[in-house]
């Protein structure tokens, strides 16, 4: 089967712009998640989908990151305006239940200058 | 609340060492465990898992026990090879499965 799909890859930006991230998941999966992971540390969910309802947004800074599952499929996260602390990877992840072991994309490195 | 504890690194290792990375948990219930792998420039792959007490994971040599006495699940190898060289993470889902949590991450060097 297809892995999931994450663009692009890398970027880079100045802080205060905005960027957003593309996840396309495993077909038939209807957990979607994506995470931060910064450098030296463990992913940190940011939000968590279950078709396209979210499950969890906790930690989810939402004055400036917004995400988005409208078709139950594929999936974005936004962020704007970005911040210098932003910089991270940020990786998308889908599982065919919540309970269910994840599969990850290949994640976009982001860049805040 | 639930969490992971793993060791910090880094790991260095030569070529057919064994391995031994720590992970305890804390979590209410009975959550299922995981061991992920991040090769350079990757990301996070399953490595092994374990969903109830006293089970064993295993996958490509490396196993770990779900022990509930000591909330933990170490992660072992008998003999490391040069391609195993990457970060580990150990992860909880809890058992209501809707949260995740991963340890910080045990990068393992091994030189020939």
């Amino acid at each position: 089967e297809a892995g999931v799909a994450q663009s692009p890859r890398y970027k880079i930006i100045e802080k205060r712009q905005s960027v957003a991230f593309w996840c396309n998941p495993i077909s038939g999966h209807a957990t979607l998640y994506w995470y931060q992971q910064i450098l030296g540390q463990g992913p940190k969910l940011l939000i968590q989908f279950q078709n396209n309802g979210v499950v969890d947004d906790s930690q989810l800074p939402k004055d400036r990151f917004s995400a988005e599952r409208l078709k139950g499929v594929d999936s974005t996260l936004k962020i704007q305006p970005a911040k210098l602390e932003d910089s991270a990877v940020y990786l998308c992840a889908s599982s065919y239940t919540s309970s269910g072991t994840h599969t990850f994309g290949s994640g976009t490195r982001l860049t805040v200058v | 609340g639930d969490s992971v504890t793993q060791m910090e690194g880094p790991v260095t290792l030569s070529e057919e060492a064994f391995l031994t990375i720590n992970c305890t948990y804390t979590a209410t219930g009975y959550p299922s465990l995981f061991w992920y792998v991040q090769y350079p420039g990757e990301g996070l792959q399953l490595l092994l898992k374990a969903t109830k007490a006293d089970d064993k994971g295993s996958n490509k040599g490396f196993e770990a026990t779900y022990r509930k006495e000591t909330t933990s699940f170490h992660l072992e190898k008998g003999s490391v090879q040069v391609s195993d060289s990457a970060v580990y993470f150990c992860a909880l889902s809890t058992n209501t499965g809707n949260q995740f949590y991963f340890g910080t991450g045990t990068s393992l060097t091994v030189i020939p």
